[in-house]
């Protein structure tokens, strides 16, 4: 099946952009996915791409697609106290069907 | 606008006691999912549906059983429980298998 990697943690400070990493195995990956879970709650949908986007940005949020490498990234600008999360990378694969979450990169944004 | 909703919130099981987990969707959604999340793990599918009628085993189907009600509704039922089955349970569901997820709060289940 299809591998989704992702970093466990970032720490960066109030104000500061970060980036979040994520790279998968599946080239025939469609539909990647990045969803945030705040402390007791479920996961939320922040935002996704099509495979034959590069790029996509909504507001503080950018997620670039390198499809050579297979990397997903999503960039969060001027990041705020709350924006402090846990952030999964998803993947549709055309190949196997189905959603593949990564493990999921804990967020600390220091004030 | 609820979304999905999974109850109960919280339960604390005895080992080999049974329950039932709960989960409805309001967005006329046709596939669902059951997903169990550990720490270090991620999160793992246990069932999903991908339409009203049908059910299929995801990664970690052992020591479980699904039933798609109806379009809405799609539960998780634990016949013997065990402690390996403590855990935090998420329902999500999708338009169909590629669109986005929407997921539920979560059941908190522990067994002693």
């Amino acid at each position: 099946g299809e591998d989704v990697e992702q970093s466990l943690f970032l720490s960066v400070r109030e104000g500061d952009s970060s980036v979040i990493n994520c790279t998968y195995t599946d080239s025939s990956s469609t539909y990647l996915y990045w969803y945030k879970q705040e402390p007791g709650a479920g996961l939320q949908l922040l935002t996704y791409i099509f495979s034959n986007m590069d790029m996509k940005q909504d507001q503080r949020l950018t997620v670039l697609l390198n499809k050579k490498d297979k990397h997903l990234s999503l960039r969060i600008a001027d990041t705020q106290t709350g924006d402090s999360a846990i952030y999964f990378c998803a993947c549709f694969s055309g190949g196997y069907q189905k959603v593949t979450f990564g493990i999921g990169t804990k967020l600390q944004v220091i004030p | 606008n609820a979304g999905v909703t999974q109850t109960p919130k919280f339960q604390v099981l005895k080992t080999g006691q049974s329950m039932t987990l709960q989960c409805a969707q309001d967005m006329n959604h046709n596939s669902m999912y059951w997903y169990r999340q550990d720490p270090g793990m991620g999160l793992r599918l246990i069932y999903y549906s991908a339409s009203e009628g049908t059910t299929d085993k995801g990664e970690v189907p052992n020591g479980y059983n699904v039933s798609r009600l109806n379009k809405r509704e799609f539960s998780l039922r634990l016949e013997s429980a065990a402690p390996s089955q403590t855990s935090v349970y998420f329902c999500a569901s999708s338009e169909d298998g590629h669109q986005p997820q929407h997921f539920g709060d979560g059941t908190r289940l522990s067994i002693l």
